[in-house]
């Protein structure tokens, strides 16, 4: 039951900035988004996260909208070790049952 | 460095038998976790431990054990009971308490089981 959607492909020209999407319209107050990456065969990369405000840390920036039903990964200079598969995530719940909640990302090609 | 150590990378296994994945990490983390990919999908959580000698089932448990003995240790046995266990199986940890984690969540590289 992903609580996020977002465009399943995307492609963008290495050096663009690279802009990704993602609805999560039932998100409630208390709710983090998170964003992870994941390169073919490998384990998720941490991107970066948010709760209201816009964020920003040396991979990328997080730009959250004011009523907090959507959010965009930007990559500022996107290059082809930055393809692979993006997935927004909301963490739900409380304490000891704080879980992510995974849907099916968005798959970022880098093109030369 | 510090970090998550999932292994083996490959596992090949008949059907029928029971195989255990291991995941070690020394990230001092309280919280541990499981999950399962398959081809073109997200993660489904199947356990998840928030402390040493504690666990709870997610999403998928069926078919699944675990024990968390050591806080560096949350090994996965899948059981002939999984219907469907050639999968990509990730394992992950994070500080479970207080407020949002600043790095979220750390994975391993995961184990890639095939049973045939």
């Amino acid at each position: 039951d992903a609580k996020t959607t977002q465009p399943p492909s995307m492609d963008c020209a290495e050096g663009r900035a690279a802009n990704l999407p993602c609805n999560h319209s039932t998100i409630s107050g208390n709710e983090y988004v998170y964003w992870y990456r994941q390169i073919h065969s490998q384990g998720p990369q941490y991107i970066i996260h948010g709760l209201k405000n816009n964020e920003t840390n040396e991979m990328a920036s997080l730009i959250i909208t004011e009523d907090r039903k959507s959010s965009t990964l930007i990559l500022p200079h996107a290059t082809l070790r930055d393809t692979a598969v993006y997935y927004c995530i909301v963490r739900v719940g409380a304490g000891n049952n704080r879980k992510l909640i995974w849907g099916l990302g968005t798959s970022l090609a880098v093109n030369p | 460095d510090g970090g998550i150590t999932q292994s083996p990378k490959y596992l090949f296994r008949k059907e029928g038998q029971n195989v255990t994945l291991s995941c070690e990490q020394n990230l001092n983390h309280d919280a541990m976790y499981w999950y399962r990919q398959d081809p073109g999908q997200g993660l489904r959580l199947i356990y998840y431990s928030q402390i040493v000698n504690d666990f709870q089932k997610g999403d998928i448990a069926e078919g699944y054990s675990v024990s968390r003995e050591k806080k560096e240790s949350f090994p996965l046995t899948v059981t002939s009971a999984q219907k469907n266990p050639t999968a990509f199986y990730l394992c992950a940890s994070s500080i479970p308490t207080g407020g949002a984690s600043p790095y979220g969540y750390t994975f391993g590289s995961g184990t890639r089981l095939t049973v045939v």
